[in-house]
């Protein structure tokens, strides 16, 4: 089983629509979650860190589950920009990140 | 500016070659990393180190090899035992806290 999944996608939205990714991890002694956004044939880059009591950052917000093992995003009126490969990291221990193989946004004008 | 850099951004090499890929960071952190990227699987972890003369291998490190003599420094050598060296390599940084920042990337194809 792999540490980290998410559906790969592609979702397809219209603008200014609302969607929402769902990343379940499978070692319950992971410790902190990322949302990581990459775009195409770019580097990663940090969205925002995902805290238990979950947070906000503008139209973006991560919710963290810890007794189903998942982390969720939510991006509110999608704008074209949004278009990316989105990543869910676990990190469990020191150095140990689990990067699952990120699901896919389109947003359509 | 502070931030990683990698060069080149693109590397083409023959079979049989070692490679080095560069990856210097301004941001005084102590732990630098190397993943893969392939099509359709996650980052996987090559190597890391936390402080000057020290590294560890990560999941996926046969065929590779580092060095950290400097903090601002982390070069990769893919050598011709990796079976499948062609792949896009990302090189990160992290300060005590603990998210990682990404360099650009060198994308290296071995024909």
């Amino acid at each position: 089983r792999k540490e980290v999944e998410q559906d790969p996608g592609p979702f397809n939205v219209p603008e200014g629509a609302t969607v929402a990714f769902n990343c379940t991890y499978s070692n319950s002694a992971s410790q902190s979650f990322f949302w990581y956004r990459q775009d195409c044939r770019k580097e990663p880059k940090l969205l925002m860190s995902v805290y238990s009591s979950g947070n906000e950052d503008g139209r973006f917000t991560a919710q963290l589950n810890r007794a189903s093992q998942y982390i969720s995003l939510l991006i509110r009126d999608s704008k074209l920009s949004d278009s990316a490969t989105y990543l869910c990291v676990c990190k469990t221990g020191a150095n140990n990140l689990f990067f699952g193989t990120g699901t896919r946004l389109t947003v359509i004008p | 500016d502070g931030g990683i850099t990698q060069s080149p951004k693109y590397l083409f090499r023959k079979e049989g070659q070692n490679v080095t890929l560069s990856c210097e960071q301004n941001l005084n952190h102590d732990a630098m990393y190397w993943y893969r990227q392939d099509p359709g699987q996650g980052l996987r972890l090559i190597y890391y180190s936390q402080i000057v003369n020290d590294f560890q291998k990560g999941d996926i490190a046969e065929g590779y090899s580092v060095s950290r003599e400097k903090k601002e420094s982390f070069p990769l050598t893919v050598t011709s035992a990796q079976k499948n060296p062609t792949a896009f390599y990302l090189c990160a940084s992290s300060a005590k806290s603990y998210e990682q920042y990404f360099g650009p990337g060198t994308r290296l194809t071995v024909t």
